[in-house]
């Protein structure tokens, strides 16, 4: 099992520029969820998909899509980059989004904005 | 809304001290969660603690879950090389229930 992969590894955009991070899972689980890694910031929530068919924002959803293309998969998508986008971008599943579910990471994408 | 604060932001200790990571939530926790992160890697789950008052090891690290279900702490024993990274504590609580990770703490071990 390959867990969570996450695609490209790294990206560079300019300003303005759009692109979509991949995420897949195969795990069979539920729930997935997409989080920025800035430093001094922990990992805050971007989008989250409860289930096949739903997704709801998180904490920092602004400049940010999501699409939950099936069970295994959920991208987000950048529609206009910025500067202040430049992060580290983790997608995690997990089983359900009740009390009790471990979140299983992937290994992410490292995006800068110039 | 919900916050959940860690401290200290970062430790740097000699191999074989110990250390211990506190995490500090706004509102009562129905449950906490600890992940650990190596330097350019990804978070990996390391335990959960649902009671008041739980207290749970794994080898040399211990956790615990505070009585108000406010707080909790990781302390490793005796750390090693291998210990490095950074350790998050992530609590679910509060009126939307989500996951809110706290700011993490950067473990630097010196041989």
């Amino acid at each position: 099992n390959a867990g969570v992969t996450q695609t490209p590894k790294f990206q560079v955009l300019k300003t303005g520029q759009s692109m979509t991070l991949q995420c897949a899972q195969d795990m069979n689980h539920n729930s997935m969820y997409w989080y920025r890694q800035d430093p001094g910031m922990g990992l805050r929530l971007i989008y989250y998909s409860a289930s096949e068919g739903t997704t709801d924002k998180g904490e920092v959803p602004n400049g940010y899509n999501v699409s939950r293309l099936n069970k295994r998969e959920f991208s987000l998508r950048l529609e206009s980059a910025a500067p202040s986008q430049t992060s580290v971008y983790f997608c995690a599943s997990s089983s359900g989004t009740g009390s009790s579910y471990e979140q299983y990471f992937g290994p992410g994408t490292r995006l800068t904005v110039t | 809304g919900q916050q959940v604060m860690q401290i200290p932001q970062y430790q740097h200790v000699q191999e074989g001290e110990d250390f211990t990571t506190y995490c500090n939530s706004s509102t009562t926790l129905s449950n906490i969660q600890w992940y650990k992160q190596r330097p350019g890697g990804h978070p990996v789950f390391l335990i959960q603690l649902v009671k008041s008052g739980e207290v749970k090891k794994q080898k040399r690290l211990t956790f615990q879950f505070g009585e108000a279900k406010k707080n909790s702490s990781l302390h490793i024993t005796a750390t090693q090389t291998t210990d490095v990274g950074t350790y998050f504590c992530a609590g679910r609580g509060g009126a939307t229930n989500k996951l809110i990770f706290g700011t993490g703490t950067l473990l630097a071990v010196q041989p």
